[in-house]
């Protein structure tokens, strides 16, 4: 299966707001609500940061926010950080398996 | 607190197997789905296949024919077995909790296919 599309990278100035897309088809992103986020920093594993296309996991700040429109989902930061600057991946159900995004790396500048 | 523990083999030569366990502490084994998912260095993620607790997989279509994901349920452990290894699978494997979403990981195991 192929991969969604998410741009290569995104950045952003501390406290302003950011959006990282992840466009799929109708067998994946647009077929089901269940696209999630995950956040990576280097060398560790991937947390998640919301699922369902916007629920967010307990624990997870209200900065980040997620929604999905068609074939296309979207991942919100509100607030910049320096500690958001991290890899981004999108990640959809299909009938079949789950697929992923090739990842957003986000600079904060 | 959920905690993922796993483990295996790094180095492998071509045309070998790749086996890994992941050991699950602290919360239920059962009624949730365990995955393995890859990351080839500098790529990004790559869905393996999971398992339910009752023994029911469910494979990528492009390795299904490499992949086997067990289960032990006495140990509250999960594995993965991918054979006639390449170069290309060479990547970071990380166990996870879920099918829909992953919200818990293990640390990670670099696996490297190499002559």
């Amino acid at each position: 299966q192929s991969a969604l599309t998410q741009p290569a990278s995104v950045s952003g100035s501390p406290g302003q707001s950011i959006t990282i897309s992840c466009t799929g088809t109708s067998s994946d992103v647009g077929g089901y609500n269940y696209v999630s986020w995950y956040q990576q920093h280097p060398g560790k594993a991937p947390k998640l940061m919301i699922y369902d296309v916007s629920n967010r996991p307990s624990g997870v700040s209200n900065r980040f926010s997620g929604s999905k429109s068609g074939n296309t989902a979207s991942l919100t930061i509100s607030g910049l950080q320096a500690e958001d600057e991290a890899d981004y991946y999108c990640g959809s159900y299909t009938s079949t398996s789950t697929v992923f995004g090739g990842g957003t790396k986000l600079t904060v500048l | 607190q959920v905690q993922l523990q796993q483990w295996g083999a790094g180095l492998l030569k071509p045309s070998g197997t790749l086996s890994l366990t992941c050991a699950v502490y602290g919360g239920s084994f059962s009624g949730y789905y365990w995955s393995w998912i890859r990351q080839p260095p500098g790529k990004g993620l790559e869905w393996v296949g999971e398992i339910n607790h009752s023994g029911s997989t469910n494979y990528n279509p492009s390795l299904k024919s490499r992949v086997t994901i067990s289960l032990d349920m006495s140990k509250n452990q999960f594995s993965l077995k991918l054979t006639s290894v390449t170069a290309a699978d060479t990547a970071v494997y990380y166990c996870a909790r879920g099918i829909l979403s992953f919200d818990h990981w293990g640390q990670g195991t670099l696996v490297t296919v190499s002559s």
